[in-house]
């Protein structure tokens, strides 16, 4: 069965980066595309971008545009979301989601941005 | 950006009780359009695709409709699991959008 696994919780400075990986399984990676897409505590679901493990083309939401970068590795079928100069306000629950549809969801990766 | 919003924001019912939901988005987005359903603690859960077609392993009571701008999600019979959040999400232009939610919540 399909399955997207995330790496664990992290805990960053204010300034700092953080590197979220999502690996599949139980299918041919290149098929499904990648988007991910963060929960803010108590909060709904923000769309962060969109990477094609086949192609590598990108889609960014301009509010994340130079802060993001979305990266695959189809030797190992993991893909990345790398986030830049971290605010508090990038607290958040980071999921990685596979399909056109968003058809399968990773477990999700707390991210506590904290001085 | 397509701004998405839903009503009502909180849907207080009983078990057994049908439940409507509704999104409608800022400009047409065609039929590029799912419902997602996300409990306390868990990932989103794809319900609907492309408007109306139910994802693999969704029961029937679940059912989607509309297109263009106005989108209907109805529980024809809410059981006690289908307590939750509700998402509507457009896929027909980028950037990708959500709405804001629908929390379903026992009465």
């Amino acid at each position: 069965q399909v399955q997207l696994v995330q790496s664990g919780p992290e805990v960053k400075k204010p300034g700092a980066s953080v590197k979220v990986s999502c690996k599949a399984s139980g299918y041919t990676f290149s098929t499904y595309d990648i988007s991910w897409v963060r929960q803010a505590p108590g909060q709904g679901l923000e769309w962060m971008g969109w990477i094609s493990p086949y192609k590598g083309n990108t889609n960014y939401a301009q509010k994340f545009q130079g802060r993001v970068t979305m990266t695959t590795d189809t030797s190992t079928s993991t893909a990345y979301m790398e986030l830049r100069s971290l605010t508090s306000d990038d607290t958040a629950v980071y999921y990685c989601a596979g399909g056109t549809n968003f058809d399968y969801w990773g477990q999700g990766t707390l991210v506590t941005v904290s001085s | 950006e397509i701004v998405l919003t839903q009503s009502p924001a909180t849907l207080s019912l009983s078990p057994g009780e049908r439940a409507t939901l509704s999104c409608r988005a800022s400009q047409s987005v065609g039929s590029y359009f799912a419902w997602f359903q996300q409990k306390p603690g868990q990932a989103p859960r794809l319900l609907i695709y492309d408007a109306s077609n139910r994802a693999t392993g969704i029961p029937a009571r679940f059912s989607g409709s509309g297109s263009g701008t106005d989108f209907t999600l109805t529980i024809s019979s809410l059981e006690p699991e289908d307590f939750a959040v509700y998402y509507c999400q457009q896929r027909s232009n980028w950037p990708r959008t959500f709405g804001q939610g629908t929390k379903v919540e026992i009465k």
